[in-house]
């Protein structure tokens, strides 16, 4: 069936480090792709998103580019802040229906 | 521009109780999507509705049901509440017939004892 398997955390940097969270999925079709953010306390906020193949979604720094070749849509941003610590989903849409699959989250730590 | 909004922010239920959760949709939303978060695990689908009809539905049990009201906004209702139901229930709004990029809102923490 459809799903997104993402690295476990939680991944822990310091500021100003560079961050890839990798994500893969399965996928019967041409599934979009997104990746979401969570701050404590609060619910999901969408951080960016792809709707086909090589499409590179980008938003606050944060880039991820949807690989159809190796099923994978990467999120990596070049220099992270104390501030981007957070939960990050990958999720996958367009499955064949109208709900929206999550993986399980990555928690980001970055030390001042 | 009024973002997605759930009532109450927490509740504290017996085993075996019954509970409504609430949501109004981002303005301008007329798709409602409800999921349940347990900690430290992703949100897993319960349901859709859209124009006031259920059109899809995850694996949950009878014992979760909804309800779309004309003004687009949601109930989540589940009944013989177990210890396990204990999670962190979210509500998301899209807009149209793709139901997505999803609006979420802040949750409903729900702690059965």
């Amino acid at each position: 069936g459809n799903s997104v398997t993402q690295m476990e955390g939680p991944v822990t940097l310091s500021e100003e480090a560079f961050l890839t969270i990798n994500c893969t999925y399965t996928a019967t079709g041409y599934p979009s792709l997104f990746w979401y953010v969570q701050y404590p306390g609060e619910g999901l906020q969408l951080l960016l998103k792809a709707t086909k193949a090589d499409d590179k979604g980008s938003n606050k720094g944060f880039e991820a580019t949807y690989r159809k070749e190796t099923t994978s849509f990467h999120l990596e941003k070049g220099s992270v802040q104390v501030s981007d610590s957070a939960v990050y989903f990958c999720a996958l849409g367009r499955t064949g229906g109208f709900k929206t699959i999550f993986g399980a989250g990555t928690r980001l730590f970055v030390k001042a | 521009d009024a973002g997605v909004t759930q009532s109450p922010t927490h509740l504290i239920k017996t085993r075996g109780q019954q509970v409504t959760l609430r949501c109004s949709p981002k303005s301008g939303h007329d798709t409602v999507s409800w999921y349940q978060q347990a900690l430290g695990q992703g949100p897993q689908f319960i349901f859709q509705y859209y124009e006031e009809e259920e059109r899809q539905r995850g694996n949950f049990p009878d014992r979760f049901s909804g309800h779309q009201f004309p003004n687009y906004s949601s109930e989540l209702n589940v009944n013989a509440l177990l210890l396990g139901d204990s999670a962190l229930y979210l509500c998301a709004s899209s807009l149209g017939t793709l139901g997505e990029p999803l609006h979420f809102g802040n949750g409903t923490r729900l702690t059965v004892t």
